[in-house]
């Protein structure tokens, strides 16, 4: 099946400071979605990419679909502490079926 | 945004038993709803697809008559962790597209988190 190779597994930054991340696959994708997952809760969409070259922006997040459709990336800006979770990126062929990354852990420091 | 439910949140139980939990669309109809599962500090992995009125749909590696689903209605499915062994602890998520909407905008529940002992 379709992996998604999601990097870094994990960041600690200072509060203030811009977050990149970013996800790679052998396989095409017609969707990319980003969630953040907050411990005992599941996953929240944060962005939904639709088109290849898409770039989306929702508040201090912004993310884009690759040209290949094969990537992706999500950057945060001006981090703050609420930004802590785990960020996953996912691809979807066919609606509603996702493939996951591994994740990507974010800490901030007060 | 849609909000899907899930019952119970937290579950333990002794091994052999089994044990059902519960995906609820709250303020919306699913045809389709999604099972998951998460381990520890692991990505989220698509066990099954719950199809409403027919038999659910099976991810390669994933045991239908230990993982027994059902999607009673257009806003309810379960599953059934039969003959539960501590090797099935997890943290299990459902999630919902909706009729009407851009079908990929799942909404999940918030997980329940099974302990076998």
């Amino acid at each position: 099946g379709q992996q998604l190779n999601q990097s870094p597994q994990s960041m600690f930054i200072q509060e203030g400071e811009d977050v990149s991340m970013n996800c790679t696959s052998s396989s095409i994708f017609n969707t990319w979605l980003w969630y953040k997952q907050e411990p005992g809760e599941g996953p929240v969409l944060l962005i939904a990419l639709y088109k290849a070259g898409e770039l989306t922006s929702n508040g201090r997040l912004t993310a884009q679909f690759g040209i290949t459709r094969k990537d992706s990336f999500l950057n945060i800006s001006a981090s703050i502490p609420s930004d802590v979770g785990i960020y996953f990126c996912a691809g979807e062929i066919n609606a509603g079926k996702s493939t996951f990354g591994d994740g990507t852990t974010l800490t901030v420091k007060p | 945004g849609a909000v899907v439910s899930q019952h119970p949140s937290r579950v333990i139980c002794k091994s052999g038993t089994s044990v059902k939990i519960e995906c609820r669309s709250l303020d919306f109809q699913a045809t389709t709803m999604f099972w998951y599962r998460q381990f520890p500090k692991k990505s989220l992995m698509l066990m099954a697809t719950s199809n409403e009125g027919s038999k659910a749909t099976y991810e390669q590696g994933v045991e239908k008559d230990k993982f027994l689903i059902n999607h009673a209605s257009l806003t309810l499915s379960t599953l059934t962790v039969t003959s539960a062994q501590p090797e099935d602890s997890s943290f299990y998520i459902c999630s919902a597209p909706p009729l009407s909407g851009v079908l990929q905008e799942q909404f999940f529940g918030p997980g329940t988190r099974l302990t076998v002992l």
